[in-house]
């Protein structure tokens, strides 16, 4: 059974860049079955998917965040990582990461991990 | 903004059945599954359906999906007040290529 967990500063002072790791358990990132990323809530928000990344390297970004974003993977830690440069108050949300199951041409979340929360201030 | 439409709330009594409605275009809900997921409170999101009709394993037949041009919904039957929380829908953007949510509708049970 997969399982996603997310670490990484909860404070962040505007303009540097946010940082998150999720380590999954229960499978391998190296899966076919698997794109792997990164979804954000603002508090009392709604969702917004920020984008994947599968083992080849291919990866799909949100276009609002896209000049910002960087998803990576390391196989050899079994972990996924999100930086986002250049933060604002904007980017504090909750921050989940969550698995990206393969479907035809695209993929969707299925298992998520508990989220973590972030702020952006001085 | 949210490129999917879901209206903000919704209620109904236990055991009664609720519908929640998602819209969009032909970029999006018109030529891809759609997804939904559940989001009780203080708790991560969890799928719900999936392909537009699917419940992924463990989902009780209460919960069902349907989709129809450019619309989409989720029907809960038999509410319960565990089912009290935030419904997202979700599906591919071929014109943004993202992924894209709604802006979630709020179920309480009254």
């Amino acid at each position: 059974q997969l399982q996603l967990q997310e670490s990484g500063p909860g404070l962040v002072k505007p303009s540097e860049t946010l940082s998150l790791t999720c380590t999954v358990s229960g499978g391998s990132i190296s899966s076919s079955d698997y794109f792997w990323g990164w979804i954000r809530q603002p508090p009392g928000k709604g969702l917004e998917w920020i984008g994947n990344m599968f083992k080849s390297g291919t990866a799909y970004y949100n276009p609002s965040l896209r000049s910002r974003l960087t998803i990576s993977l390391d196989t050899s830690r079994n972990q996924f990582s999100l930086k986002l440069n250049s933060v604002t108050a904007a980017d504090t949300a909750f921050y989940y990461c969550a698995s990206h199951k393969v479907d035809y041409y695209y993929s969707y979340m299925d298992v998520w991990g508990k989220g973590t929360a972030v702020t952006v201030s001085s | 903004q949210s490129v999917l439409t879901q209206p903000p709330s919704t209620s109904g009594t236990p055991g009664q059945r609720v519908t929640f409605s998602c819209s969009g275009t032909n970029y999006n809900i018109g030529r891809n599954f759609v997804y939904w997921y559940q989001q009780l409170p203080g708790t991560a999101p969890k799928l719900l359906i999936y392909r537009n009709n699917q419940r992924p394993s463990g989902v009780p037949e209460r919960f069902s999906g349907s989709k129809s041009g450019t619309s989409a919904s989720l029907a809960i039957s038999g509410l319960r007040s565990e089912d009290e929380g935030d419904y997202y829908c979700a599906t591919w953007d071929g014109n943004l290529s993202s992924l894209v949510f709604g802006g979630g509708t709020k179920l309480t049970v009254l």
